[in-house]
């Protein structure tokens, strides 16, 4: 069956632009998770989602990370004046409902800012 | 802030050997989890083990972990170039489900 989608999976945007990055989950998967992976390093958590309810957002860096979910499974990360030092890989995963399981990533969206 | 350190950071091997890297994390956990992540590509789930156990194998995967010194180790057995790739310990609490990663280590493996 199909994986997490994320798109785009690059993206350049100028110093102040704002940016919008989509997660498809795995269908009938509740919980969505958004991580920030910086060059060199691990992921880091940055929101988690069940169905439309955004139950932990500790890890977004600034109020100018937005996440949301309104349906409860395809989701959005905004992020608005980007900075330099948003570069990075965004991933997106996914799994069932209340689980501490194995949590199934996309393939990450790349993002630039110049 | 990152709850794992993977060590070492940087290991290669000639194919054929096995290659062994360890994580330590600092608060109490409920799973482990190890993921491997080629390169520009997203993380792919490689084995679990939960807090109660402390040995668990998965094909050439074997993995370890001892909750009292707060770490485990990966082994892969009979190393294929295809493994060349990061790997990342992964852990959770009881007290949410989001995954705390280690910075990784990334194996190089030689034909």
């Amino acid at each position: 069956g199909a994986g997490v989608s994320q798109s785009p999976r690059y993206k350049v945007a100028k110093r102040g632009q704002d940016v919008a990055l989509r997660c498809d989950p795995i269908s009938g998967h509740v919980s969505l998770f958004w991580y920030q992976q910086a060059l060199g390093q691990g992921p880091e958590f940055l929101t988690y989602f069940q169905n439309e309810a955004q139950l932990d957002k500790s890890g977004l860096p600034s109020d100018r990370f937005f996440a949301e979910r309104p349906e409860g499974s395809v989701s959005t990360l905004k992020i608005q004046r980007t900075q330099q030092e948003d570069s990075a890989v965004y991933l997106c995963a996914s799994n069932e409902a209340g689980s501490w399981e194995t949590q199934y990533f996309g393939p990450g969206t790349r993002l630039l800012v110049l | 802030s990152q709850q794992g350190e993977e060590d070492p950071q940087a290991l290669s091997i000639q194919e054929g050997e096995n290659a062994t890297m360890n994580c330590s994390y600092k608060t109490s956990i409920n799973n482990l989890q190890w993921y491997r992540q080629n390169s520009g590509r997203g993380l792919v789930h490689l084995i679990l083990i939960r807090s109660n156990e402390r040995e668990k194998h998965s094909g050439r995967l074997r993995v370890t972990l001892d909750t009292s010194k707060k770490s485990s180790s990966l082994l892969i057995t009979a190393s294929r170039a295809a493994d060349t790739a990061s790997y990342f310990c992964a852990t959770d609490s009881s007290n949410d489900y989001k995954l705390s990663f280690g910075a990784g280590t990334t194996v190089t493996v030689r034909a």
